[in-house]
């Protein structure tokens, strides 16, 4: 089973500046997690998707941060514009299902803002 | 609020020694608590789950940890450590709200193992 594909792996950017993450989950998973990692720290849940809608998002700072889960598949987290404290691992994990099922987390990308 | 916290942000063991890794828990009611692992440059991966069955619950690659709810801990441990169990570990919570579960994450301990 191919599991959590995220990309890219690595970005740099300078600050003010636009990225995008992209998240395919594990086939079938209905439920799509994004995280931002902050080195030293563990992963906090930015927004939580239940096919193509937005369950939680209280963590999501939406002056700059968005994602979008089309046809309740494929993910996009977008950064608009960066700010130095951006800088992390971003995670996407999906579940079969919302409530205890386990997640799969992908790779991660590593964003730097210079 | 739920949450956890991982006493020690670094530990060093020998090949073949035991693993503790400690977890305290704060919750208003029974807990669902986890256990995760990320190698480098890896996906976080499930090592065990505890949901209010067993109290001692065993998980993948020899590693079990047992929920203790007078001490409000749950802390991971195993037998004898293997040079490719050094990576980051994560304990978690689950906090149910609003219909949905979320995971809430602890700072993490890096474990290092030496020859």
């Amino acid at each position: 089973e191919a599991g959590v594909a995220q990309s890219p792996r690595y970005k740099i950017i300078e600050k003010r500046q636009s990225v995008a993450f992209w998240c395919n989950p594990i086939s079938g998973h209905a439920t799509l997690y994004w995280y931002q990692q902050i080195l030293g720290q563990g992963p906090k849940l930015l927004i939580q998707f239940q096919n193509n809608g937005v369950v939680d998002d209280s963590q999501l700072p939406k002056d700059r941060f968005s994602a979008e889960r089309l046809k309740g598949v494929d993910s996009t987290l977008k950064i608009q514009p960066a700010k130095l404290e951006d800088s992390a691992v971003y995670l996407c994990a999906s579940s079969l299902q919302r409530g205890l099922h386990e997640q799969y987390f992908g790779p991660g990308t590593r964003l730097t803002v210079t | 609020a739920q949450s956890v916290t991982q006493l020690d942000s670094h530990v060093s063991v020998s090949e073949g020694t035991p693993v503790l890794l400690r977890c305290n828990y704060s919750s208003s009611y029974s807990p669902s608590l986890f256990w995760y692992v990320q190698h480098p440059n890896k996906g976080l991966q499930l090592l065990l789950k505890y949901t209010s069955a067993a109290t001692l619950v065993k998980g993948i690659n020899g590693f079990e940890a047992e929920f203790k709810k007078s001490e409000t801990s749950f802390h991971l441990t195993k037998p004898s450590a293997h040079m490719s169990d050094a990576a980051e570990y994560f304990c978690v919570v689950s906090v149910y709200s609003g219909g949905y579960n979320k995971l809430i994450f602890g700072a993490g301990t890096r474990l290092a193992v030496h020859p």
